[in-house]
């Protein structure tokens, strides 16, 4: 059972380019989110999708796209990277409301 | 806006000693509370899910308990070991059926052996 699973691990990008991070969680999970985490502030909510065909945005939702492929993926996308958006990325699943929120193992991306 | 705040934000113990830390929330619009802990270089690790006033929980040396009336609740590590060292953060779950929630900022243990 892998959990929640992320790719790449490691991203460097130039200011302008774009990217996709790509999420998968193989608990029959029916929410998923993606937040990042910067130093001295806590993990904040990016996007969020309740179910599959549904999303939604969070608290810091400016600059990013997601996509809620299947019931297993969620992706987050950056269409034209800033330096602003160096971070750590991570993606969480949960079964449903006050239940335990999984998470993956982080994609730590560097804007230059 | 929502706020989670934790406290201290970093905190030294030596090995043996238990220790406290505190998570304040709105009293509002409560669904849960949740505790992580949260090593360096890996992902957030839940401890405990908290949603009925004056709960306690129980996991090995650490403990927790929940005030929803007055917006707080304590985690409590007992007998520190140096492997408890991490960020141990709290989250708190608002209304509604999408499993949301508001971070704080975590408190930093490092137990020194």
């Amino acid at each position: 059972n892998a959990g929640v699973t992320q790719t790449p691990k490691f991203q460097v990008l130039k200011t302008g380019q774009s990217m996709t991070l790509q999420c998968a969680q193989d608990m029959n999970h029916n929410s998923m989110y993606w937040y990042r985490q910067d130093p001295g502030m806590g993990l904040r909510l990016i996007y969020y999708s309740a179910s599959e065909g549904t999303t939604d945005k969070g608290e810091v939702p400016n600059g990013y796209n997601v996509s809620r492929l299947n019931k297993r993926e969620f992706s987050l996308r950056l269409e034209s990277a800033a330096p602003s958006q160096t971070s750590v990325y991570f993606c969480a699943s949960s079964g449903r409301s006050r239940e335990t929120q999984y998470f993956g193992p982080g994609t730590r991306l560097l804007v230059l | 806006i929502l706020n989670v705040e934790q406290s201290p934000q970093s905190l030294h113990v030596q090995e043996g000693d238990s220790t406290n830390f505190t998570c304040s929330f709105p009293s509002s619009n409560f669904y849960a509370l949740h505790w992580y802990r949260w090593e360096t270089a890996k992902s957030p690790e839940a401890l405990f899910v908290m949603t009925l006033n004056g709960d306690e929980k129980k996991k090995g040396r650490i403990s927790a308990t929940l005030n929803t009336k007055e917006g707080y609740s304590y985690l409590y590590i007992k007998g520190s070991q140096p492997e408890d060292s991490a960020t141990y953060l709290c989250a708190f779950e608002y209304g509604g059926a999408t499993n949301k929630l508001i971070f704080g900022t975590g408190t930093l243990l490092a137990v020194q052996p």
